[in-house]
């Protein structure tokens, strides 16, 4: 079946430019996640949805991070005026239930360049 | 806190030999452990879990992972190293009371032929 797939693969922006991130989960998977990895670290928690509701984004940087997932399906990481330090690359995951043993699966992660 | 140490960089193996690579953590609960690799632009892949039971667990592509608690570690092993194993390997945890998964820095490792 399909896995998880983000849009755009890579996006490069300018320094104060806005860019938006799509996840596409595995269907009917509950739970969904967004990770920033940097280059050669391990992937930092940003925030958590459990269907629409974000349950936890004590992991999101600053306020020009915003995340959304209206109808339980599909979410957006949103990063407003763009600097360059957001440069990184960003994972979505989503697992098929809520609870510490269930496993997220990943998508391929959205490359971020900001110039 | 949660915590992961994977305390290699990097591990070189040569192909056919058995390899190893090493975890620790530190949970204030029931510890859910996982591991994962990520292939040069690709996302992480799920290779297998500890959540309770027998200490060895197996999972994909012939890799197999111990639970040790008195030690708290979580070590990845897998019999005979193939050079498309080489990539970069994951430990993450997480406890009862937390969905974050908390993720080591990451080991390379590099299985020359």
């Amino acid at each position: 079946g399909a896995g998880v797939s983000q849009s755009p693969r890579y996006k490069v922006a300018k320094r104060g430019q806005d860019v938006a991130l799509r996840c596409d989960p595995i269907s009917g998977h509950v739970s969904l996640f967004w990770y920033q990895q940097a280059l050669g670290q391990g992937p930092e928690f940003l925030t958590y949805f459990q269907n629409e509701a974000q349950l936890d984004k004590s992991g999101l940087p600053s306020d020009r991070f915003f995340a959304e997932r209206p109808e339980g399906s599909v979410s957006t990481l949103k990063i407003q005026r763009t600097q360059q330090e957001d440069s990184a690359v960003y994972l979505c995951a989503s697992s098929w239930k809520q609870g510490p043993s269930y496993e997220q699966y990943f998508g391929p992660g959205t490359r971020l360049t900001v110039t | 806190a949660q915590s992961v140490a994977q305390p290699e960089d990097q591990v070189n193996v040569a192909e056919g030999n058995p390899l190893t690579v090493k975890c620790t953590y530190s949970v204030s609960g029931n510890p859910y452990l996982f591991w994962y690799v990520q292939y040069p632009n690709r996302g992480l892949q799920f290779l297998l879990k500890y959540i309770t039971g027998d200490n060895l667990v197996k999972g994909s592509y012939g890799f197999e992972a111990e639970f040790n608690k008195s030690q708290t570690s979580f070590h990845l092993k897998k019999p005979s190293a193939l050079v498309s194993d080489s990539a970069l390997y994951f430990c993450a945890v997480r406890d009862d009371s937390n969905y974050q998964l908390i993720w080591g820095a990451g080991t390379k490792l590099i299985i020359k032929p």
